[in-house]
């Protein structure tokens, strides 16, 4: 299965500090992107990388690739309460934007 | 971007009946994807509906037990037959605008099979 893994599962920090997910996969990937989900609703994209970029931001995310390793990381700097949520990796193998999403990480954020 | 309205937000069924949920969006868009999301788990790939074709289902998921129709650019119809309570789940449409590679989802059904 080419579904990714993220890890940690969950993820319990104080608002101001970083939050740092990763998220492996298993075969070869035309893009990875990263999804928010609120309280189990619809998903929110937040960034997509493909696999020929190494790193890429947009505000407070960071998001890394590693081909070789087949894993990517997300980094949600100077968080806030407002971050609560489940976050997926989502790989695109096919080109045709038929996602594979791993199993996420909770992050819950505390003022 | 698009803008999409999915319902019901949430059902109670009972075993046997059938349920249809709907997605409605605020543009035109080739691809339209179904996706099932159990409790606490990560989201599983039911189907594509792509305008003016049969939708093509992933392995694990057939016609039978969940039609799709796709009757043109801007809505979508998923249907789970003959439910049982392992339908409880949370099912969600989403969308593939033009040149997107991102794709922008409903709010999802919360389904309860008693």
């Amino acid at each position: 299965s080419q579904q990714g893994e993220e890890d940690p599962q969950a993820l319990s920090i104080q608002e101001g500090e970083n939050a740092t997910m990763n998220c492996s996969y298993k075969t070869s990937i035309n893009n990875l992107q990263w999804y928010r989900q609120n309280s189990g609703r619809g998903l929110v994209h937040l960034i997509l990388i493909r696999s020929n970029e190494r790193e890429k931001h947009s505000g407070r995310l960071r998001v890394t690739l590693d081909t070789s390793k087949k894993s990517s990381s997300l980094l949600i700097t100077a968080s806030r309460a407002a971050d609560t949520a489940s976050y997926f990796c989502a790989t695109d193998a096919s080109g045709y934007s038929t996602l594979t999403f791993g199993k996420g990480t909770m992050l819950l954020v505390s003022p | 971007s698009a803008v999409i309205s999915q319902k019901p937000s949430r059902d109670i069924c009972q075993r046997g009946t059938s349920l249809t949920i709907q997605c409605q969006v605020d543009s035109q868009v080739t691809m339209m994807f179904w996706y099932r999301q159990q409790p606490g788990q990560s989201l599983t790939l039911i189907a594509t509906a792509n305008q003016g074709s049969e939708a093509t289902y992933e392995s694990g998921f057939v016609i039978d037990k969940f039609p799709i129709s796709r009757p043109n650019l801007t809505f979508s119809t998923l249907t789970v037959s003959n439910m049982s309570p392992e339908d409880s789940s949370i099912y969600l449409c989403s969308a593939l605008p033009g040149a997107n590679e991102k794709l922008f989802f409903g709010s999802g059904t919360q389904l309860s099979v008693l």
